[in-house]
């Protein structure tokens, strides 16, 4: 079945860096657009990072553009987030989500959805 | 910046029809989707492309979107339909969810 596997987080200190990783299966991952989707403790859902099947074009939220990094590896079946500068706003758990729909983009919605990995930053 | 609205909250009894709605300017001429999270657990995409189901979400639930507001219609609510309802859409280059609506079935 298709399955998505969150890795990566942890406890990190204002200002570090922390790289998160998401694995793909169970689908042809260089069909579909990835995401990385969080939510804070409590609170809503936020888009961080949007990238297209290719892997060539990206999208950022406000909050994270020029801190956040989105990259793929399609031949790994594998998504990625580097994230540098965090702050302590960055707690959240982190989901991967792929599109909902093959070849197409953020518009179709994300199915389906990891289940998480959690950031804290913290000192 | 784009913003879509939902209400905090909606309340029904069992068996009764749920409408959650969410509004955003020219929401109608974009594509609307709706997620489903139950305390814990991580959001399920119950609706998307305004109306379509994707498999295994029950006839129960159905979508529609004109205008500014987009509807999620829980027909005939279940207890087991308790959970936080999230609207998405996107715009340009960004996508933007609702605030979230906790739906109580009691």
């Amino acid at each position: 079945q298709v399955q998505l596997v969150e890795s990566g987080g942890g406890v990190v200190q204002p200002g570090g860096s922390l790289r998160l990783s998401c694995t793909g299966s169970g689908f042809t991952f260089s069909d579909y657009a990835m995401h990385w989707v969080r939510q804070a403790p409590g609170k809503g859902l936020e888009c961080v990072a949007v990238v297209m099947s290719a892997g060539n074009v990206k999208y950022y939220g406000d909050s994270v553009k020029g801190r956040f990094t989105i990259s793929r590896d399609n031949s790994k079946n594998t998504l990625y987030l580097q994230m540098n500068s965090l702050r302590a706003e960055d707690t959240a758990v982190y989901y991967c989500a792929r599109g909902a729909v093959v070849g197409t983009g953020p518009s179709q919605g994300f199915d389906p959805w990891g289940r998480g990995t959690l950031v804290t930053v913290s000192s | 910046s784009y913003d879509l609205t939902q209400p905090p909250s909606v309340s029904v009894s069992p068996g009764q029809t749920a409408t959650i709605t969410c509004s955003g300017d020219k929401l109608g001429d974009k594509y609307c989707c709706w997620y489903q999270q139950k305390a814990g657990q991580s959001p399920v995409l119950v609706i998307y492309e305004d109306a379509k189901r994707p498999s295994g979400i029950p006839e129960r639930f159905s979508g529609s979107n004109s205008g500014n507001t987009a509807t999620l219609t829980i027909s005939g609510a279940q207890p087991m339909d308790e959970a936080d309802y999230y609207c998405q859409a996107w715009d340009r280059t960004t996508v933007v969810f609702g605030g979230g609506t906790t739906l109580t079935v009691l």
